[in-house]
């Protein structure tokens, strides 16, 4: 119930379209939903996040949308460049007692912007 | 400029050698974190503190230990107990809460020659 399921493990888009990155949870005590970027060989970087009050937000080229219902949460990311090859890790957290309130992360996404 | 430190970026063990990575942070976070990065397998948590002097076990704690001495750092030692230990280190902070930015270090790769 803490896991947090993404896919696809790797994704490869032409330049200029549209990466879509999906996760879904199981533990509805979750209530802060994170997407990192890490690029190789560096430390993983907040891109945005969301709380379930909204259904979708969006940062410039990127967008969270959230379906409660579903549990479901997925980043898309429009116009993808070059630059924007990285890993991408979908996060889930909340206020389930024990835990302490950690980050659980999904397990990753390569993508890869072919010019 | 706030942030994390890693050292040594890169680091070689012998089998049977305890190591210790350092993290230190200056950015007057209470909660330290460390994780294992491994292809494919994601981030998963070590250990983590929310103060000084206290500190949790995460998912994979067998075959690491650690300390929080002082709110700056949060280092972290690499048992001979440890099975598998070449992979990548993370650590990480953050203010408490279950909200909020973690601010990664630039990590450090273990390898186990």
């Amino acid at each position: 119930q803490q896991q947090v399921k993404q896919s696809p493990q790797s994704l490869i888009v032409q330049k200029g379209g549209i990466s879509i990155i999906n996760c879904a949870y199981e533990n509805t005590a979750f209530d802060y939903f994170p997407w990192y970027q890490q690029f190789p060989g560096k430390g993983p970087a907040l891109l945005i996040a969301i709380r379930p009050d909204v259904s979708e937000k969006k940062e410039g080229r990127f967008t969270i949308s959230f379906n409660k219902s579903a549990k479901q949460f997925s980043l898309h990311i429009m116009d993808s460049q070059p630059g924007d090859s990285a890993t991408y890790f979908c996060a889930a957290s909340g206020d389930p007692g024990g835990s302490q309130g950690n980050l659980i992360f999904g397990k990753g996404t390569k993508l890869s912007v072919k010019p | 400029d706030g942030g994390i430190t890693q050292s040594p970026k890169y680091l070689f063990r012998k089998e049977g050698q305890n190591v210790t990575l350092s993290c230190e942070q200056n950015l007057n976070h209470d909660a330290m974190y460390w994780y294992r990065q491994d292809p494919g397998q994601g981030l998963r948590l070590i250990y983590y503190s929310q103060i000084v002097n206290d500190f949790q076990k995460g998912d994979i704690a067998e075959g690491y230990s650690v300390s929080r001495e002082k709110k700056e750092s949060f280092p972290l030692t690499v048992t001979s107990a440890q099975k598998n230990p070449t992979a990548f280190y993370l650590c990480a902070s953050k203010e408490q809460g279950w909200t909020g930015e973690l601010f990664f270090g630039e990590g450090s790769r273990l390898t186990v020659l």
